[in-house]
């Protein structure tokens, strides 16, 4: 299994601005995933996070509004831009096991836009 | 593409057997999970399935069949702490490690 550690947990911004959030995994992946869940939904696939290339983004994203970093196979980032009320969702990171298809996630990130 | 379809809310009293259905349509097969997802915390692994037929887990089972594109979570003896979001995702096309999510069952559970 991965342990996979996301921050902040949660928080609450203005809109205009950006959030960077941050995930840290306790061995190497090779890929990462970014989901977003708005408020009573299911996940949805933001991008897939490759490290030393860039970020392949689901329909519907942009690289302007969710950049994704990738320095590493044990980190990425993800920020949500210019942020407004509708960006208020929980944001998890996820990764694939090693061995088989099972996805772990991090504890998420709680994103509140006022 | 990937389409899941599960209904969204089911009601189930302690002791009692739910069974949540999901059907899906992909283009190719690489398996179906479930996951269950309790209220502001991220989803926990379920099940595997990749070949036809039943899978038992304690409490937890998870039936699928391929060649009507549909799997169960069957959930016996239910508890209080079983409520919540139980999720149906299936690997993205390409098999590159994403999964596609079905909206998700949410699950309450009364005394």
């Amino acid at each position: 299994s991965a342990v996979i550690s996301q921050k902040p947990s949660r928080d609450i911004c203005q809109r205009g601005t950006s959030l960077t959030i941050q995930c840290q995994v306790d061995s190497q992946v090779t890929m990462m995933f970014w989901y977003r869940q708005q408020p009573g939904q299911s996940l949805t696939l933001i991008a897939t996070a490759n490290q030393g290339s860039e970020a392949t983004y689901e329909s519907g994203f942009v690289i302007d509004k969710f950049p994704i970093s990738r320095p590493n196979l044990t980190f990425s980032t993800l920020t949500v831009s210019n942020m407004s009320p509708e960006d208020s969702s929980i944001y998890l990171c996820s990764v694939e096991a090693r061995q088989g298809f099972e996805a772990f996630f991090g504890q998420g990130t709680r994103l509140t836009v006022v | 593409g990937q389409n899941i379809d599960q209904p969204t809310e089911m009601t189930a009293t302690e002791g009692a057997i739910v069974q949540i259905n999901c059907t899906y349509q992909t283009s190719g097969f690489n398996g179906l999970f479930w996951y269950q997802q309790h209220a502001g915390e991220a989803p926990t692994f379920l099940s595997y399935n990749v070949l036809d037929g039943l899978e038992e887990k304690g409490r937890f089972s998870s039936f699928l069949s391929r060649s009507k594109g549909y799997s169960y979570l069957l959930l016996k003896e239910l508890q209080m702490k079983d409520s919540a979001s139980y999720l149906c995702a299936v690997p993205g096309s390409s098999n590159t490690g994403k999964l596609i999510f079905g909206q998700g069952t949410t699950l309450q559970v009364k005394p």
